[in-house]
């Protein structure tokens, strides 16, 4: 069964400074990625995905996440956090394939001070 | 294009009393998903639907949490009697069918709180 293990429930950064949320995850399958954000009050919103090719993904606003399968990781940055930042963000696994479920993690709340 | 939409957001009841959530997919997703999200926690499964067909059911409460999704479309989620420990959000998703590669597009959640 996959597992997710996000290992910093909460994660204050000052504007402007980089930032890692990191995330591992256990499988004895190969696996799809996801990062999602969750602003205050709302759904969840899908950040970026891996599904294969090349280890790195990207968002269109900045983030960035590398899967490196040696670590079992899958850990999200930026290089330059902004205020509006501000959410928590769920790290996700779902079994490669055409059958399994999302699985999610506890998620990190990313405060970003100005 | 409209994304997943759920009503009511918000929910206030007295315990032992019944509440029910509504969904309303993306157009064309044949994929249905209830998560429960508990304060501070990431979100469960509680069921998929597959069209019609509630494929995944296996994290339902069945003691007093049903759901039900007629005509493949809109799905509704009921719970009763509520309990003080279901105070939780309640997400409704959906994906197209074919893989688990698609992307899963979630609601803005009905947020429930037993008193």
């Amino acid at each position: 069964a996959q597992s997710v293990t996000q290992l910093d429930s909460q994660v204050p950064v000052f504007e402007e400074a980089p930032v890692e949320l990191r995330c591992n995850y256990s499988s004895s399958v190969s696996v799809y990625l996801f990062w999602y954000v969750q602003y205050p009050n709302q759904g969840l919103q899908l950040l970026l995905k891996y599904l294969s090719g090349s280890t790195l993904v990207e968002s269109i606003n900045g983030f960035e996440a590398e899967f490196n399968k040696s670590q079992t990781s899958f850990h999200l940055r930026k290089p330059s956090v902004h205020i509006s930042d501000t959410a928590e963000y769920f790290c996700a696994v779902r079994k490669g394939g055409s059958q399994g479920n999302l699985i999610f993690g506890k998620g990190t709340k990313l405060s970003v001070k100005p | 294009e409209a994304g997943v939409v759920q009503s009511p957001r918000y929910k206030i009841i007295e315990k032992k009393q019944p509440v029910a959530f509504w969904c309303n997919p993306i157009s064309g997703h044949n994929t249905l998903y209830w998560y429960r999200q508990n304060l501070g926690q990431g979100p469960e499964l509680l069921i998929r639907y597959e069209n019609e067909e509630a494929v995944d059911d296996s994290q339902l409460p069945k003691d007093r949490f049903s759901a039900e999704r007629l005509k493949g479309v809109d799905s509704t989620l009921k719970i009763q009697p509520a309990e003080l420990g279901d105070s939780a959000v309640y997400l409704c998703a959906s994906s197209p069918s074919g893989g688990n590669a698609n992307t899963i597009y979630f609601g803005e959640g009905s947020w429930l709180t037993v008193v």
